[in-house]
């Protein structure tokens, strides 16, 4: 069945550092695919989505390009802040119209 | 963007008891809720789909009747956690689909509600 995978975390960084968290993915045909975020103590927000190939996700500072050769969607960002900290989701769309998460990454950011 | 939002936040409650979880889409009509449910460190486990006017779509390995949904109106989803004991304490999530999102699969989720049963 269809899946993600996300790079292990937790991953701390420094302010002003640049962010990579790695997501790949399982899937028949040509899924969407999403990175969401969830900030301390809240519920889940929508922080990019790509919907086929190539097509690049921003949002906020960040940027995740859709790569069908490699079955990836990592997200980037250039200059890292504190106020970033948070567990980020990668996920996709099932044909179904479901979601499937990856395990999440917990990012935090050391002024 | 589309605000969905659950009630309570917050529950702690007997083993034993039941408890209902209110999700609502406050400013759309959403047809499809999906409920999901997540465990310290860990990723969204879907658990059902609502549909209104219809009965919930199960996922494999998730028990239909401890886990109860109901979809009674196009803006409201309920899970009720039928007698509940502390493994059912988790974080439930609901996410509404928004139509006009199109067939992307974009959700707006509520804020978590958290169950803890003593």
């Amino acid at each position: 069945g269809d899946s993600v995978t996300q790079m292990e975390g937790p991953v701390t960084l420094s302010e002003e550092a640049f962010l990579t968290i790695n997501c790949t993915y399982t899937a028949t045909g040509y899924p969407s695919l999403f990175w969401y975020v969830q900030y301390p103590g809240e519920g889940l927000q929508l922080l990019l989505k790509a919907t086929k190939a190539d097509d690049k996700g921003s949002n906020k500072g960040f940027e995740a390009t859709y790569r069908k050769e490699t079955t990836s969607f990592h997200l980037e960002k250039g200059s890292v802040q504190v106020s970033d900290s948070a567990v980020y989701f990668c996920a996709l769309s099932s044909p179904a119209q479901k979601l499937v998460f990856g395990q999440g990454t917990r990012l935090t950011i050391n002024p | 963007g589309a605000v969905v939002s659950q009630h309570p936040s917050r529950v702690i409650c007997k083993s034993g008891t039941s408890v209902k979880i209110e999700c609502r889409s406050l400013d759309f009509q959403a047809t499809t809720m999906f409920w999901y449910r997540q465990f310290p460190k860990q990723s969204l486990m879907l658990m059902a789909t609502s549909n209104e006017g219809s009965k919930a779509t199960y996922e494999q390995g998730v028990e239909k009747d401890k886990f109860l949904i109901n979809h009674a109106s196009l803006t409201l989803s309920t899970l009720t956690v039928a007698s509940a004991h502390p493994e059912d304490s988790s974080f439930y999530i609901c996410s509404a689909r928004w139509v006009a999102g199109g067939n992307t699969g974009e959700l707006f989720f509520g804020e978590g509600s958290r169950l803890t049963v003593l």
